[in-house]
């Protein structure tokens, strides 16, 4: 069974840094793109980036490119997404989502909330 | 590429016969899906490649368009579908969703 788990909530301050996981399991973890999606609270999707855990090749959307940074670790499954120094406004519930079936988005992990609060 | 969806909200009855628009800023032929969210869970995908019913989607939804110009309809409304519908284009990065359409009980 495809399955992506991620961790747990997290509460942090502003100007911490933080990285959250995404372990996919019942598939070929280094062969589907796996992507990362905010959601802002009350508000919509925001697609943030995607990885290839086979060759690390991420791309990102303009709008998170140097706001966080998507990672992979072949070894253990796992995709990441992190960041340097935190701001209030990164408060929300993140999605990781994979690329299986026809490479559309199918599966997706249960959601991660970041909250940021001084 | 911009999507744009029509209407942000939507009040409805069961059994009725609802159609959700998705507008493309440029074309994405039909690298186009559809996404239903519950309170506190993930989004469902319910539609991709415009048209194609995922597996053990009912066969209520479907999906038409392509180009710049999509719809979503549910054809008779079940309790079970009021929630929110998002499109989303794979045409190219970064793949951008619509704002979502909120469906509500009427």
């Amino acid at each position: 069974e495809v399955q992506l788990v991620q961790s747990g909530a997290e509460v942090k301050k502003p100007g911490e840094s933080l990285k959250i996981s995404c372990k996919g399991s019942g598939y070929s973890f280094t062969s589907y793109w796996i992507g990362w999606v905010r959601q802002m609270p009350g508000k919509g999707l925001e697609w943030m980036g995607i990885i290839y855990p086979g060759d690390s090749d991420t791309r990102y959307s303009p709008s998170f490119q140097g706001q966080v940074t998507i990672s992979a670790d072949k070894s253990i499954s796992t995709a990441y997404l992190q960041w340097s120094s935190l701001k209030a406004s990164d408060t929300a519930m993140y999605y990781c989502a994979l690329r299986y079936s026809s490479s559309w988005y199918d599966y997706w992990g249960q959601g991660t909330l970041v909250t940021v609060s001084s | 590429i911009q999507l744009t969806q029509s209407p942000s909200s939507l009040s409805a009855s069961v059994g009725d016969r609802v159609t959700i628009t998705c507008r493309a800023s440029q074309g994405i032929s039909s690298y186009l899906a559809w996404y239903q969210q519950k309170p506190g869970k993930a989004p469902k995908l319910l539609i991709y490649a415009a048209s194609t019913l995922q597996s053990g989607v009912p066969s209520r939804f479907s999906g038409s368009g392509s180009g710049t110009d999509f719809t979503l309809t549910i054809s008779s409304l079940q309790p079970e579908d009021f929630a929110t519908y998002y499109c989303q284009q794979l045409n190219s990065y970064p793949h951008t969703f619509g704002q979502g359409t909120k469906l509500e009980i009427k």
